[in-house]
């Protein structure tokens, strides 16, 4: 079954320190996996995007990384900021003549002064 | 701004109603996406367009439909309306949106549907 997981559920971090957040999948045959950021209430951001072939991508203080064999990601974020508080979501994309989504539920994560 | 536009931002019906969403996708953007999104379910991907065609269909019920116009802005069509089809729905828009699907996509702020 092609399920993508995200953990933890929910982190609170003082600003300032950094943060890593992860995702495991289980999709078959993988296409890419995406990083967003959501703010409560808006529409998601794009924070990066990976193919198979890609295992770093950066943007601004945000670095994802993805591991195809053993099928993780994960989205680390360094000196956080207040304006990181957010849900981040992974999702990752299969296609089989088509396209496919896979959303994960999120990590909602809490940045404190 | 993500250059994308959606209208209404709020819309309150009633169960088995009918509603339409209307999207604007960025200029230039010939890919439309519709999400889902609910707080049991998260985020669902329903339906993609390209340039006026089917791409892609996701989750998307049968009481719903959509559609993107010669202009490119793209219409969801919710019908015979439950409880259960209360939600933020999300637009998006990319570039192209072809078979290697890595282009980004730009969200619009998104639509909030009650169903009462």
């Amino acid at each position: 079954k092609n399920q993508v997981e995200q953990s933890p559920q929910s982190l609170i971090i003082l600003e300032g320190k950094n943060c890593t957040l992860q995702c495991n999948y289980t999709v078959s045959p993988f296409s890419n996996l995406r990083w967003y950021k959501q703010d409560t209430g808006r529409g998601p951001v794009s924070l990066t995007i990976m193919t198979f072939s890609e295992n770093t991508k950066s943007n601004g203080r945000y670095t994802a990384t993805l591991d195809a064999d053993t099928k993780q990601s994960s989205l680390h974020i360094t000196a956080s900021q207040l304006s990181d508080s957010a849900s981040y979501i992974c999702v990752v994309s299969l296609y089989t003549g088509g396209f496919k989504t896979i959303f994960g539920a999120g990590t909602r994560l809490f940045v404190k002064a | 701004d993500s250059g994308v536009t959606q209208t209404p931002k709020h819309l309150i019906t009633a169960t088995g109603q009918r509603v339409t969403l209307r999207c604007s996708p960025r200029s230039g953007d010939l890919s439309v996406y519709w999400y889902q999104q609910s707080l049991d379910q998260g985020l669902q991907f329903l339906i993609q367009y390209y340039n006026g065609e089917e791409r892609a269909k996701g989750n998307i019920l049968e009481r719903f439909s959509a559609q993107q116009f010669p202009d490119l802005h793209s219409e969801l069509n919710l019908s015979s309306l439950e409880l259960g089809d209360s939600a933020l729905y999300f637009c998006a828009s990319s570039v192209a949106g072809g078979i290697k699907d890595t282009d980004t996509q730009y969200f619009g702020p998104g639509t909030r549907l009650t169903v009462l």
